[in-house]
């Protein structure tokens, strides 16, 4: 039971224009969400985090929005540079203490310059 | 730079050998880390939370023989694959969890195949 889902495995966009990454989650129980940016052969980057109470975290050119009514969340990247281009999970936390994680399957960004 | 180092970053194997991987922590002391796993197109899967001076807490369906993990320090983990099979063959990655703030770094990853 895939509980965190990225439904785009992939999304292209143009150099400048915004990119935006959506995430679904079933478990109202999460209680903080986490962004992570991977690399070919690379370990993911963390990137941009929100908690449950929050609705919107701004951080540069990287929003993410959460929306807990509808259990979604969304990477808003404006203006979307090349180097943005790599896969992007999103994570999701069950608590604060306990720390596991539980991803999405990733989307792969690629910005045409 | 990374603060976490994992090695190797690729080991080819023949069917039965052990494999051992590395995950260092180089930045902060590191009492949790977490070993995952990633089949091709699939999110990164938990396998186990390692614990430093304590036993590793396996996931669901993770054989705990055949996967074993040591936290001698907190700055080290190591996760052995046993008698190793070709359906072992996977990318593995570790994370260490920075104690200030709840963030988990990751290694860069191990592509295990195993022929």
């Amino acid at each position: 039971d895939q509980q965190v889902k990225q439904n785009s495995p992939s999304l292209s966009v143009q150099e400048g224009r915004i990119s935006i990454l959506n995430c679904d989650y079933t478990n109202s129980m999460f209680d903080y969400f986490l962004w992570y940016k991977k690399y070919p052969a690379e370990g993911p980057t963390f990137l941009i985090s929100i908690s449950s109470i929050k609705d919107k975290n701004e951080d540069g050119r990287f929003t993410v929005f959460l929306n807990k009514s509808a259990k979604h969340l969304s990477l808003h990247i404006v203006p979307s540079q090349p180097g943005d281009s790599a896969v992007y999970f999103c994570a999701a936390l069950l608590n604060f203490g306990n720390e596991k994680l539980t991803f999405g399957t990733g989307t792969r960004l690629t910005i045409i310059p | 730079g990374a603060v976490v180092s994992q090695h190797p970053s690729r080991v080819i194997c023949k069917s039965g050998t052990s494999v051992k991987i590395e995950c260092r922590s180089l930045d902060f002391q590191a009492t949790t880390m977490f070993w995952y796993r990633q089949f091709p197109k699939q999110s990164l899967m938990l396998m186990a939370t390692s614990n430093e001076g304590s036993k590793a807490t396996y996931e669901q369906g993770v054989e705990k023989d055949k996967f074993l993990i040591n936290h001698a320090s907190l700055t080290l983990s190591t996760l052995t694959v046993t008698s190793a099979h070709p359906e072992d063959s996977s990318f593995y990655i570790c994370s260490a969890l920075r104690p200030a703030g709840g963030i988990q770094y990751f290694g860069a990853g191990t592509r295990l195949s195993v022929l």
